[in-house]
């Protein structure tokens, strides 16, 4: 199965500003997904990347919140902007598994905003 | 649409007891069902899968799940658990798109 190379793992950043996560596969993949994690909650989708066309954004986030880039097959970067304490959560990427059948994920990166 | 419940929060157990965590779907199409495990700050890590044929499925480190159409319910479970099963467990569903339970903690104790 794909492996994923996700980082930052984690950062501490100040309110207002910007991070940038980036994902990495060792493998061609159409479609990429971001995932994100709040304390103690489950995970929710935030949008599926393809490759060559703009993101879908799942209900209740959007574009200028969380700009998703996807240059290449193996490659993808969330950007979480403006960021408030309310956005301290983990992010996580993934990707189908081969046949289609499961995901695999990314090892998350713990965002805190202070 | 589909949404995915996890009847139990947290489960404590006492090393090398059974453990059932119980996991029901709602979906009005046929879905694929999944289980992951999330060790203490760490990634996700798929433990097993129903696609379609037997019920029964059985997947790493021990633990086996059940699909059960008239209850639509997939229940994992593992004979006998320990201190290293420690961990998050999310019941998952979907084909495209997952959609994920709340998670269940899992707490084996000595």
């Amino acid at each position: 199965s794909a492996v994923i190379s996700q980082k930052p793992s984690r950062d501490i950043c100040q309110r207002g500003t910007s991070l940038t996560i980036q994902c990495q596969v060792d493998s061609q993949v159409t479609m990429m997904f971001w995932y994100r994690q709040q304390p103690g909650q489950s995970l929710t989708l935030i949008a599926t990347a393809n490759q060559g066309s703009e993101a879908t954004y799942e209900s209740g986030f959007v574009i200028d919140k969380f700009p998703i880039s996807r240059p290449n097959l193996t490659f993808s970067t969330l950007t979480v902007s403006n960021m408030s304490p309310e956005d301290s959560s983990i992010y996580l990427c993934s990707v189908p598994l081969q046949g289609h059948y499961g995901y695999t994920f990314g090892s998350g990166t713990r965002l805190t905003v202070v | 649409a589909q949404s995915v419940t996890q009847l139990d929060s947290q489960v404590p157990v006492f090393e090398e007891a059974p453990v059932e965590l119980r996991c029901n779907y709602s979906s009005s199409v046929s879905v694929y069902l999944f289980w992951y495990v999330q060790y203490p700050n760490q990634g996700l890590q798929l433990l097993l899968k129903y696609l379609s044929g037997s019920t029964l499925v059985k997947g790493i480190n021990g633990f086996e799940a059940e699909f059960n159409k008239s209850q639509t319910s997939f229940h994992l479970r593992k004979p006998s658990v320990h201190i290293s099963d420690t961990a998050e467990y999310f019941c998952a569903a979907g084909s495209e798109k997952l959609v994920f339970g709340k998670g269940t903690k899992l707490t084996v104790n000595p």
